[in-house]
């Protein structure tokens, strides 16, 4: 089991509908998670980062947390064809001494 | 504020070549890493400085050195280039392992 896995997609959702984006990862005692957005041929932008469990929204963005359950995940409401992209999910684990360790990345296709 | 900057922005370079890859950062971070980044196999870690005049391997640590030149500098050297290390290079930086990355613009090598 890869410690912080996504599903690589390709996800396909039309414009203005909810993309969700899932994460799970291995460590019951992470605490740091983010999202990263990158275009094609660009370096990963950060989005969102969530630390306690439920949700967090901003703006068109809401990151989501179960440490119990052990995902986060990322809802993108009124999806944009601007919001195509590679969405990569960090979680600090503690087997890498602490360090975020980044998702394969999930690719997000949003058709008009 | 510049962020993360990388230079060069795109290299070639025969098999056997030496080139350094040169990272700064201006947000006074402690840590600095440095990444590679394949099609189908999302950021790999190459190196890591947790702090000034510290460095670490990470995942992929053959065939590269790292120098932390000080709080604001780390630089990735290829001594003997070989077409495997063909990968788009990114530097990051945080305030600590477990705080957000700021990713560079990259670095798309090319080895023949």
């Amino acid at each position: 089991q890869k410690e912080v896995e996504q599903n690589s997609g390709p996800l396909s959702v039309p414009e203005g509908a909810i993309a969700s984006l899932n994460c799970t990862y291995s460590d019951r005692g992470s605490q740091s998670f983010f999202w990263y957005r990158q275009y094609s041929g660009k370096s990963p932008e950060l989005i969102m980062s969530i630390y306690s469990n439920g949700d967090k929204e901003d703006g068109r963005f809401t990151a989501q947390l179960n440490k119990a359950s052990q995902y986060v995940s990322l809802l993108i409401r009124d999806s944009q064809p601007s919001d195509s992209a590679t969405y990569l999910c960090a979680v600090n684990l503690m087997e890498y001494g602490n360090k975020l360790v980044f998702g394969a990345g999930t690719i997000l296709r949003v058709k008009s | 504020n510049a962020g993360v900057t990388q230079t060069p922005k795109f290299q070639v370079l025969k098999t056997g070549q030496s080139m350094t890859l040169q990272c700064a950062q201006d947000m006074n971070h402690n840590s600095m890493y440095w990444y590679r980044q394949d099609p189908g196999m999302g950021l790999r870690l190459i190196y890591y400085s947790a702090s000034e005049g510290t460095t670490d391997k990470g995942e992929v640590p053959n065939g590269y050195n790292v120098s932390r030149l000080n709080k604001r500098e780390f630089s990735l050297r290829l001594e003997s280039a070989a077409p495997s290390q063909t990968s788009v290079y990114f530097c990051a930086s945080s305030e600590g392992p477990d705080y957000e990355q700021y990713f560079g613009p990259g670095t798309r090598l090319t080895v023949t």
